[in-house]
């Protein structure tokens, strides 16, 4: 079982509604991040939050808009988005840098989301 | 820019077999590499991670090596099983200085197909 907890796993919406999608994860990593995967191919990065501040935002169109409202939690608001949206939408967190290595990435199992 | 690419996009093996799965990468500021398993309907799985400070890192029936020089590095499954079989992605990771945070690029997988 992961430790990062994605909800939904499935989404379908039309064009003009507004959705989230949360993320959880309880391990007391400081970083998390949104990347978007299509099928079969690798997961592509789109935000990173780092102490709950957004610290890269990878030219994501405005219609993804992501928020950490605290260190456990990470959401992706979404709204006006188009078919070419439909991807598996994954978190991520890791603790960076600690005791002086690296620390992976860990990922949840994602939220298929599908635009109608 | 950054890229991670692996030679072979599908390996097919029978069970007990040994499998690699080989990675190319091409920014040398890449310090950190990580191996993930991804199986259908699930997020990436961490499997061993290596500095760039190693050449070599054994797991429980997994092995990677990195070959600097020619930025290079691999996968290694001993015994190979039908539960190994999922997509393989490589990932190369660099940290901006001062962050506790890192930057993932992915290679673009291998499917690895186990045989009973």
């Amino acid at each position: 079982d992961t430790e990062v907890t994605q909800t939904p796993k499935h989404l379908v919406m039309g064009m003009t509604n507004k959705k989230s999608l949360k993320c959880e994860q309880h391990m007391g990593h400081r970083a998390m991040y949104w990347y978007k995967q299509k099928a079969k191919k690798p997961p592509e990065l789109m935000f990173v939050y780092s102490y709950e501040k957004l610290s890269i935002n990878e030219s994501v169109p405005s219609r993804f808009s992501p928020e950490c409202p605290n260190s456990s939690l990470l959401n992706l608001h979404l709204h006006a988005l188009q078919p070419e949206d439909s991807a598996l939408y994954l978190c991520a967190s890791s603790q960076g840098f600690l005791f002086g290595r690296n620390q992976p990435q860990h990922f949840g199992d994602g939220t298929r989301l599908s635009i109608l | 820019g950054e890229s991670v690419g692996l030679h072979l996009p599908t390996l097919s093996v029978q069970e007990g077999d040994n499998s690699i799965i080989n990675c190319a990468y091409s920014n040398s500021a890449s310090d950190y590499f990580i191996w993930y398993k991804q199986e259908s309907g699930k997020g990436p799985q961490f499997i061993i991670d290596i500095r760039s400070n190693m050449d070599k890192r054994q797991g429980q029936r997994v092995t990677v090596l990195l070959n600097k020089t020619v930025k290079h590095l691999s996968l290694q499954i001993a015994a190979t099983q039908p539960g190994d079989s999922a997509v393989y992605f490589c990932a190369g990771n660099t940290f901006a200085g001062g962050t506790s945070y890192g930057k993932l690029t992915f290679g673009q997988g291998t499917i690895l197909t186990v045989h009973p």
